[in-house]
């Protein structure tokens, strides 16, 4: 089954201690994203990934890092959460099927990690 | 950046009638316009998505208009149903890379 795997899905965490959250998608997608949702705000794209070793800055990265190293995952990394990061947490990956000014494709999302920052 | 706004942020509609929620962006960039939506504990899923060089584009009960000069594009749900109620949100994307979302919109289809 296509799909993009999150975990953990729940976590509850203290100010300062280093947490990943993983993404997985078996899909050989190119592309990869993380979102936060927070009431009232939407989705906000931390970072995105165009590829193996390509990663770049999206609305909202302070205090986030990732990494690509394989096509599949994009784990995100926060290295000393604060109470601000609570929020839920998406990944995303899409294809890149078009090349240029149309490029542009669906995103599928993974099921969130919601994150508590005490 | 970009700039995204949504309205109406809550939208009730009987069973049957038709459903609108707009959108308007800032950056004429912008060129890739997809909307998503979200059921309760689940993540967003691609309802219908829009391109640039399109004007409107329509799949079964749902279209989406875009009109390039006035920067703004519109979701319609026609013959609308109780499974259509979830949040409904818009993006814009320039050539797929960076996404910017709206906040939002609450369906909610009154049997």
């Amino acid at each position: 089954e296509a799909q993009v795997t999150q975990n953990p899905r729940y976590l509850i965490t203290v100010t300062g201690k280093k947490l990943t959250v993983t993404c997985s998608q078996n899909m050989n997608h190119e592309y990869m994203s993380w979102y936060r949702q927070d009431p009232g705000l939407g989705l906000r794209q931390i970072y995105y990934s165009m590829n193996v070793e390509v990663t770049d800055k999206g609305d909202v990265p302070e205090g986030y890092k990732v990494s690509r190293k394989e096509k599949r995952n994009f784990p995100l990394i926060l290295e000393s959460p604060s109470p601000n990061q609570t929020s839920l947490y998406f990944c995303a990956s899409s294809s890149i099927s078009l090349a240029g000014a149309l490029r542009g494709d669906t995103q599928y999302f993974g099921p969130g990690t919601r994150l508590t920052v005490l | 950046g970009e700039n995204v706004e949504q309205h109406p942020s809550t939208l009730s509609v009987q069973e049957g009638d038709s459903a609108v929620i707009k959108c308007t962006y800032s950056d004429s960039a912008s060129n890739y316009f997809p909307w998503y939506k979200q059921e309760l504990g689940k993540g967003p899923q691609l309802i219908i998505d829009i391109r640039s060089n399109v004007g409107e584009k329509k799949d079964q009960r749902i279209a989406v208009t875009l009109n390039k000069t006035a920067k703004h594009f519109s979701l319609h749900i026609t013959e609308t149903q109780p499974e259509d109620s979830a949040v409904y949100f818009c993006a814009a994307s320039v050539a797929g890379n960076q996404f910017y979302f709206g906040t939002g919109t609450s369906l909610t289809v009154i049997p």
